[in-house]
């Protein structure tokens, strides 16, 4: 079946430019992840959202950066004003409901700030 | 919060070696996942387990819950095999009960 999916793969932008990233889930997966792995470092958290649950915001860096899911499926992670700190891979995962449920991960979107 | 620490943090060997990679972290958990990113930031889940053993193909997973402890094990190691090898323990629920290890960065040489 298909898993999950990100668009775009790649992102040029310039400084100061808003750029939109996408997700699409698994279908029937009601936990949805975004991390951001900048070169060389770890998973970093950035947001959650769990079902019609309120997000867990708690690990956006700024508040130029917003997500929204519509629908309980799609997601539209959102980055205005980028900066050149935010080059980094954007990624994606989804899973049932459940802390022991099997992440599944997109393959992610390289941002690059010039 | 739960330190994550994976060792070794490179590893460099050849075809046909039994690979081990080890994780520690500080606190009890629910499970821990293993997670393999090739080469363009794919992650495939390898493994997700609470206690003891699981096998698929040539790699093993286990788990000692009181000694805070997991290993990774590669048999037959194959040059397919070089990828970034990362373990997540998960406290909870919820998105910041997963903490990620920094990886193990695994290349095997022909």
């Amino acid at each position: 079946g298909a898993g999950v999916s990100q668009s775009p793969s790649n992102k040029v932008t310039e400084k100061g430019k808003d750029v939109e990233l996408r997700c699409d889930p698994i279908s029937g997966h009601t936990a949805l992840y975004w991390y951001r792995q900048s070169l060389g470092q770890g998973l970093e958290f950035l947001i959650y959202f769990q079902g019609n649950s309120a997000p867990d915001k708690s690990g956006l860096p700024s508040d130029r950066f917003s997500a929204e899911r519509t629908g309980g499926s799609v997601s539209t992670l959102t980055i205005q004003r980028t900066q050149q700190e935010d080059s980094a891979v954007y990624l994606c995962a989804s899973s049932f409901l459940g802390d022991n449920s099997p992440l599944h991960f997109g393959n992610g979107t390289r941002l690059t700030v010039t | 919060k739960n330190e994550v620490e994976q060792s070794p943090q490179n590893l460099t060997a050849q075809e046909g070696e039994f690979i081990t990679i080890n994780c520690s972290y500080s606190v009890g958990i629910s499970a821990l996942h293993w997670l393999q990113q090739h080469p363009g930031g794919g992650i495939v889940s390898l493994f997700m387990l609470s206690s003891g053993k699981k096998k698929h193909g040539r790699l093993i997973a286990t788990i000692n819950i009181q000694e805070k402890h997991s290993s990774l094990h590669i048999t037959a190691s194959h040059p397919r095999d070089s990828a970034v090898y990362i373990c997540a323990p998960r406290v909870g629920g919820g998105a910041d009960g997963l903490t990620f290890g920094k990886g193990t960065h695994l290349i095997i040489q022909p």
